[in-house]
């Protein structure tokens, strides 16, 4: 891919319900994809990346994402959020011959308690 | 092991001083990168390199200068600070270009120009 867009600014819900955060990716050849979290304060961390293979990805602390190739999307989802996931969540993608890793503006996730 | 190490935390300057942000890794990775993080923008790739002795430019250089003299150090220069230089800048390091194995991002350095 190219780049990546996300959509979801800012995402506010409530402990327990369920979370779904938008990535679009632009094609540009090989595809490969990551989101990142940014708890309040901290640096990145990487969730969880797809490269090939299985589209149903699973990452760290109950996240996973889902590559869906004919919608551009790379959506990451969590069944039960909990007030601990409160973050800023980015999705990236590797550009330019895999030199350069690009990232989305962003969506902030607040959960209430 | 301390992964990726950034100095200082927090740092003021004069419009029209110069310094250095400094980026250590000890994770033997070949790759390192420096990012500003600035609200609603995400990460904004500066500068890159893909080895020692090899530098190259990301989405916004102008202001900045880096330099890879060994493996482990990238440090990032400031050469007259100004306004539009304050933010949040994290230096981050991969074992293979495009992170196939994830970054390791350092803990940041927030940058305020007076």
């Amino acid at each position: 891919a190219q780049s990546v867009s996300q959509h979801n600014h800012h995402v506010i819900l409530s402990e327990a319900a369920s979370l779904e955060l938008g990535c679009n990716y632009s094609y540009g050849g090989t595809v490969n994809l990551f989101w990142y979290v940014q708890y309040p304060g901290q640096h990145l961390q990487l969730l969880l990346k797809y490269f090939s293979g299985d589209p149903l990805v699973k990452g760290i602390k109950g996240f996973e994402a889902e590559f869906i190739k004919s919608k551009f999307s790379f959506n990451l989802r969590k069944p039960s959020v909990q007030w601990s996931d409160t973050a800023e969540y980015f999705c990236a993608t590797p550009i330019f011959g895999n030199e350069k890793l690009t990232f989305g503006t962003g969506t902030r996730l607040t959960i209430i308690p | 092991n301390a992964g990726v190490t950034q100095t200082p935390k927090f740092q003021v300057l004069k419009t029209g001083q110069s310094m250095t942000l400094q980026c250590a890794q000890d994770m033997n990775h070949e790759y390192m990168s420096w990012y500003r993080q600035d609200p609603g923008m995400g990460l904004r790739l500066i500068h890159y390199s893909v080895g020692a002795g090899i530098t190259d430019q990301g989405e916004v250089p102008n202001g900045y200068n880096v330099s890879r003299s060994t493996t482990e150090d990238f440090p990032l220069r400031l050469l007259s600070a100004a306004p539009s230089q304050t933010s949040v800048y994290f230096c981050a390091s991969s074992y293979t270009t495009g992170g196939a194995d994830g970054y390791t991002f350092g803990s940041g350095t927030r940058l305020t120009v007076v």
